[in-house]
């Protein structure tokens, strides 16, 4: 149980354009996702946290306007970065909270998505 | 603020040998601890987690004390197996709120047979 799946898990796209990342909770309901990013051999650092029917939450210099977060369903977040530059390359992984089924309220991660800008 | 520092990887040793991974945080107040493993093209899986102080976790032959006295979080194995090559994060968490997570940079461990 407590799977999270990420799509896609990768993606190429020209600088300028608008890429979209989902974030599902396969088997459990998430009030609260978390994005993160992860630059080659460096660590996840967490971008933003994601609230279910209420807007994200960003960290401390991270452009909301340029990394649009959307929590519609208790299952789903979604991460869309706008008009993307080659800096904007990178492995973007996410977490969901199970915080609702009685669980030990852990994060759960996605694989990720690496997205590379050209 | 709250950071985590983890020794530098990539760390090789052959089977059966003794693992130790460094792990040192700096915190405000007293956060839970974490080790998270991320195996090859796959997510990152919590490994163990230490809430208190003395606290050890266990998982699959790994352990770790929380050591509030020297903000540490060492994480250990007795004899590493070909299946423990991964990298390896060190965390910590607020214990309030929205829980966010602080890593270190990873550790990037090989066993070789």
């Amino acid at each position: 149980g407590a799977v999270v799946s990420q799509h896609p898990s990768w993606v190429i796209c020209k600088s300028g354009t608008s890429v979209k990342i989902e974030c599902r909770s396969l088997d459990f309901q998430a009030t609260t996702m978390f994005w993160y990013r992860q630059f080659p051999k460096q660590s996840l650092m967490l971008m933003a946290t994601s609230n279910e029917g209420s807007k994200a939450t960003y960290e401390q210099g991270v452009e909301k306007d340029k990394f649009l977060i959307n929590h519609a369903s208790l299952t789903l977040s979604t991460l869309t970065v706008t008009s993307a530059h080659p800096e904007d390359s990178s492995f973007y992984i996410c977490s969901a909270r199970d915080d609702i089924s009685g669980r030990a309220p852990e994060q759960y991660f996605g694989p990720g998505t690496r997205l590379t800008v050209t | 603020g709250n950071s985590v520092t983890q020794m530098e990887g990539p760390v090789t040793l052959s089977e059966e040998a003794f693992l130790t991974i460094n792990c040192t945080y700096t915190a405000t107040g007293y956060p839970s601890l974490f080790w998270y493993v991320q195996y090859p093209g796959e997510g990152l899986q919590l490994l163990l987690k230490a809430t208190k102080a003395d606290d050890k976790g266990s998982n699959k032959g790994f352990e770790a004390t929380y050591r509030k006295e020297t903000t540490s979080f060492h994480l250990e194995k007795g004899s590493v197996q070909v299946s423990d090559s991964a990298v390896y994060f060190c965390a910590l968490s607020e214990i309030q709120g929205a829980q966010k997570l602080v890593f270190g940079q990873g550790t990037r461990l090989t066993i070789n047979p």
